[in-house]
């Protein structure tokens, strides 16, 4: 069954370090998504990307983030200068949309980032 | 804004036993509404989707509803097991142009032997 991957599964990091979170979207799906879990806190939106753009971005997706769809199949989060509080747990998502879409949204399991 | 509510925050019951975890969103306006279970610091496993056009949908010993209209959904979890211990999250797509979840703050269950 397809599936979204992602790497690295942990990531330590000196604050002020630039991270780079990677995903492999499911091959025939159209949008993609980074979401961030706080440790005990809620799954939060930060970004939905389509045809090559961001189409909607959160306000914690800020100036030290930014997000990239390389080469067609790949599809990053970079955060530039990485604080404390990006610790967190980032999820990729993807999801198809066209006349057949369920409107399922796919995660993969999940990129940790600690930040000392 | 979306806001989604899941309560209780945590259950904890005796093996065999059927029970409701509930949510509730704010905006009734949505397209669609999705379950998903959460391990310890995993993944998120998606369990049932609900369109916004359906009343409920079942896999298993799961079965979702959806009230539109109240702003809520049920899971019903029916003869649990230990296997079932999780934290499960329910979340709402606005839809719109981006299709982007609003999740609640789950609610952890314990299933004991």
């Amino acid at each position: 069954e397809p599936e979204v991957t992602q790497t690295p599964s942990h990531q330590v990091t000196q604050m002020g370090q630039e991270v780079i979170l990677r995903c492999v979207p499911i091959s025939n799906h159209l949008y993609f998504y980074w979401y961030r879990q706080i440790l005990g806190q809620k799954v939060e939106f930060l970004v939905s990307f389509y045809n090559n753009e961001i189409s909607e971005k959160s306000e914690i997706f800020d100036d030290q983030f930014s997000v990239e769809r390389p080469d067609g199949s790949n599809f990053t989060l970079k955060i530039r200068s990485t604080k404390l509080e990006d610790s967190a747990m980032y999820f990729c998502a993807s999801r198809m949309t066209g006349w057949d879409d369920t409107g399922e949204l796919f995660f993969g399991e999940g990129s940790r980032l600690t930040v000392l | 804004k979306q806001e989604v509510t899941q309560i209780p925050a945590a259950l904890s019951v005796p093996e065999g036993e059927n029970l409701v975890l509930n949510c509730s969103f704010t905006d009734s306006a949505i397209y669609n509404l999705q379950w998903f279970r959460q391990d310890p610091g995993k993944g998120l496993t998606s369990l049932l989707l609900i369109q916004s056009s359906q009343r409920e949908q079942t896999s298993g010993r799961l079965n979702a509803s959806l009230d539109k209209s109240s702003g809520r959904s049920t899971l019903y979890i029916a003869a649990s097991q230990p296997g079932d211990s999780a934290t499960y999250l329910c979340a709402a797509d606005s839809g719109g142009s981006n299709y982007k979840l609003t999740f609640g703050k789950g609610t952890l269950l314990t299933v004991n032997p």
